[in-house]
C-alpha cells in the first residue's frame, strides 16, 4: 500500500511560471516530509523539508506548504526556471523513509 | 556536507556474471545503508537496508541470494547482483543518513547496470 503518492506523473511549465508539485500521504504520523530532486541517471539530491509541527517552510525559489489536516504537501517553485526540469519525489519520514512515485516536472524556456 | 559516493556509474555484464557495486559514506560513518532500485520511469524502490557488521534486511519480493548485500565496516556497503540476467538491467542507488533528520537520505550518484 502506498503511504505517499504523487497523482501526478507529469507536469509541464512555462518559464518563469509558478510550478505547484502535489504529494498526498495516509499516515498521520510522519513527522518529517522533504522533496527530492532527480535528474537522469543520477541520484536524488535533497532539496527542502518540512517539520510536521510547521505548515510552511520557504528556502529562496522553492515553498514546501503542508496541510496536515489533508495529509497534503505541495511544492512551489517560482520563478521556474529550465534548469528546474527533473523528476521530484516527495518523502515521508516514520519508522523508516517512503518515497512517492514521482513527478516529472518540465519548464518550457 | 555528507557525501556518498558509489562506484561505478555504470556497467556492462553479459548474462550468467556477477557485478559487485559500492557504496561509501566519505565524511560520516553510517551504520545503516539503503539500497533502492529504479526501474524506468517509476519510483525508487528499497530493496534492503544493509546494517553494518550484521545480515542486511531484505524487503518482500527481494531475492537475497540473488543481491548479495555486505557492509563489512562504518564507511562501505557492497551490492552484489549475482548471476546476473537481462531483467536485472536497472539503476541501482544507495544511500544513508546523515544523522540529521532535515536532510533525511544523502543519495549515491547510481549506477545503471545493463545485463545483455
Amino acid at each position: 500500500d502506498q503511504q505517499v503518492k504523487q497523482n501526478s506523473p507529469s507536469l509541464s511549465v512555462q518559464e518563469g511560471r509558478i510550478s505547484i508539485l502535489n504529494c498526498d500521504y495516509t499516515n498521520s504520523m510522519f513527522d518529517y516530509f522533504l522533496w527530492y530532486k532527480k535528474y537522469p541517471a543520477e541520484g536524488p539530491t535533497f532539496l527542502i523539508s518540512i517539520s510536521s509541527i510547521k505548515d510552511k517552510n520557504e528556502d529562496g525559489r522553492f515553498t514546501v506548504f503542508l496541510n496536515k489536516s489533508a495529509k497534503h504537501l505541495s511544492l512551489h517553485i517560482v520563478p521556474s526556471q529550465p534548469g528546474d526540469s527533473a523528476v521530484y519525489f516527495c518523502a515521508a519520514s516514520g519508522n523508516q523513509f517512503y518515497f512517492g512515485t514521482g513527478t516529472s516536472l518540465t519548464v518550457i524556456p | 556536507g555528507a557525501v556518498v559516493s558509489q562506484h561505478p556509474s555504470w556497467v556492462i555484464c553479459k548474462s550468467g556474471t556477477s557485478v559487485k557495486i559500492e557504496c561509501r559514506s566519505l565524511d560520516f560513518q553510517a551504520t545503516t545503508m539503503f539500497w533502492y532500485r529504479q526501474f524506468p520511469k517509476q519510483s525508487l524502490m528499497l530493496m534492503a537496508t544493509s546494517n553494518e557488521g550484521s545480515k542486511a534486511t531484505y524487503e518482500q519480493g527481494v531475492e537475497k541470494d540473488k543481491f548479495l548485500i555486505n557492509h563489512a565496516s562504518l564507511t562501505l556497503s557492497t551490492l552484489t547482483v549475482t548471476s546476473a540476467h537481462p531483467e536485472d538491467s536497472s539503476f541501482y542507488i544507495c544511500s544513508a543518513r546523515t544523522g540529521e533528520i532535515v536532510y533525511g537520505y544523502t543519495f549515491g550518484s547510481g549506477t545503471r547496470l545493463t545485463v545483455v
